[in-house]
């Protein structure tokens, strides 16, 4: 069966601190990845997907960046984080073809004071 | 502009009552729409999927209904137990949207008291 993993699963930063946060998925190959963040008041924001290794797409300007380095490897950066940038992270998988639910990770509390 | 609206940000409602949860579009051609369940500080859960040409969905109390001239999707949980107690949040996928991408409204918070 599949999992996905998320790690820290809290995180607390100083503003202009550095960021990475990890997520695997085992279980399948090949997947699409996403990065959401989930505000308070503001719902899922997708952030990045990914369809592949070094491929990545962004859904929005940002402080932040994303790496897929192994196909079942997804990582979310920053060198320099802002207050605005806390909030819930996600990590997300979806299987190609006719399955079209995306399946979550148990998330990133990141609070920047 | 383009709009994916859940009415109520709160719903509260009797143990062993029908919960109606709406999700309203605007602007967008949804291809199919699907509903998640989201307990607090967890990531969400996938419940049902409908697509653009079916009328109605059931899984067991759940039940989907999506209506494209309405532009509006309503899932209910019948005989609700105080364990449905979580945010619902409904999410389309748009006809020609980058590589199955999903767009989710703000959720539902549904409270259900014994």
């Amino acid at each position: 069966s599949q999992t996905i993993h998320q790690w820290p699963a809290t995180l607390v930063q100083p503003v202009g601190s550095p960021l990475s946060l990890e997520c695997t998925v085992e279980g399948t190959s090949n997947p699409n990845l996403y990065w959401y963040r989930q505000a308070a008041g503001r719902g899922l924001q997708l952030l990045f997907y990914s369809v592949g290794i070094g491929q990545i797409s962004s859904e929005v300007p940002q402080n932040l960046s994303a790496s897929r380095p192994q196909d079942r490897q997804f990582i979310l950066s920053s060198k320099k984080l802002l207050l605005s940038d806390s909030g819930f992270y996600l990590c997300a998988w979806r299987e190609r073809g006719a399955r079209n639910e995306q399946f979550f990770g148990p998330g990133t509390r990141l609070t920047v004071l | 502009s383009q709009k994916i609206e859940q009415n109520s940000e709160a719903l509260n409602i009797q143990e062993g009552k029908t919960a109606t949860l709406t999700c309203n579009y605007t602007n967008y051609s949804p291809a199919y729409l699907q509903w998640y369940r989201q307990d607090p500080g967890r990531g969400p859960v996938f419940l049902l999927l409908i697509r653009e040409n079916e009328k109605e969905k059931r899984k067991e109390r759940l039940k989907v209904t999506f209506d494209t001239t309405l532009k509006q999707s309503l899932f209910h949980i019948t005989a609700s137990q105080p364990a449905d107690s979580a945010t619902y949040l409904c999410a389309l996928m748009n006809y020609g949207g980058s590589q199955g991408n999903l767009i989710f409204g703000k959720g539902t918070k549904l409270s259900v008291k014994p």
